[in-house]
């Protein structure tokens, strides 16, 4: 069955990095796209940005340009999500989710991981 | 790109019906079929209720549907039951290779 596991939870302090991992196992890797989305304590869902599975680029919410960075490790089938220069407002749970490639709908989803931003 | 409108909460009785809003623009909702619908209750991870506007995954009771017109989206759940209280929200495609979700509905079941 697919399976998304992510790496555990995090503390960090202000300015800070954070990267984050989520072990894809259950199908092809290579075949599906992967999106991060997060949600702070007691908010929504924010859509952060995504990997391409055909070519592993990347495309980011404009919010997160310039500090988010979303890398692939085909060989282990393992998505990473690095945001840069943390402060408080990135206190979030960070999830994985597949795109099932209809309509760009994520079928299956990690764990999810806190991060935790604090001095 | 803003976030689309959904209505805060909602609510209804058991057995009854309920239709949760998700207003976009032409340049999302509107613009294209791809509206999918979560629900995720307390603590929990996500779910995918409804992709491409009204299509249900496997194992997503038909008491689930979606349905668009214009740029806003709305899902129905009909024979409310207790276990469908939970927090749902819509995302569409946005061009490219852009996404954006609304701002959840607490649906209550009353």
């Amino acid at each position: 069955q697919v399976q998304l596991v992510q790496s555990g939870a995090e503390v960090k302090m202000p300015g800070a990095s954070v990267k984050v991992s989520c072990k894809a196992s259950g199908y092809n890797f290579n075949a599906y796209t992967m999106k991060w989305v997060r949600q702070a304590p007691g908010q929504g869902l924010e859509w952060m940005g995504r990997i391409n599975a055909n070519n592993g680029g990347t495309f980011s919410a404009q919010k997160f340009q310039g500090r988010i960075t979303m890398t692939r490790d085909t060989s282990i089938s393992t998505d990473y999500l690095e945001l840069n220069s943390l402060t408080s407002d990135d206190t979030a749970v960070y999830f994985c989710a597949r795109d099932s490639g209809l309509g760009g709908s994520m079928d299956h989803w990690g764990q999810g991981t806190l991060v935790t931003v604090s001095s | 790109q803003s976030a689309l409108t959904q209505p805060p909460s909602a609510s209804g009785s058991p057995g009854q019906s309920v239709t949760i809003s998700c207003t976009g623009t032409s340049s999302d909702v509107g613009g294209y079929n791809y509206v999918s619908w979560y629900q995720q209750h307390p603590g929990k991870v996500p779910k995918l209720m409804i992709y491409e506007v009204t299509k249900r995954p496997s194992g997503v009771p038909d008491r689930f549907s979606g349905s668009k017109s214009g740029n806003t989206a709305s899902l129905t759940v009909s024979g409310l039951q207790a276990e469908d209280e939970a927090d749902y929200y819509c995302t569409s495609f946005a061009g490219g290779y852009d996404m954006v979700f609304g701002g959840g509905t607490k649906l209550t079941v009353l």
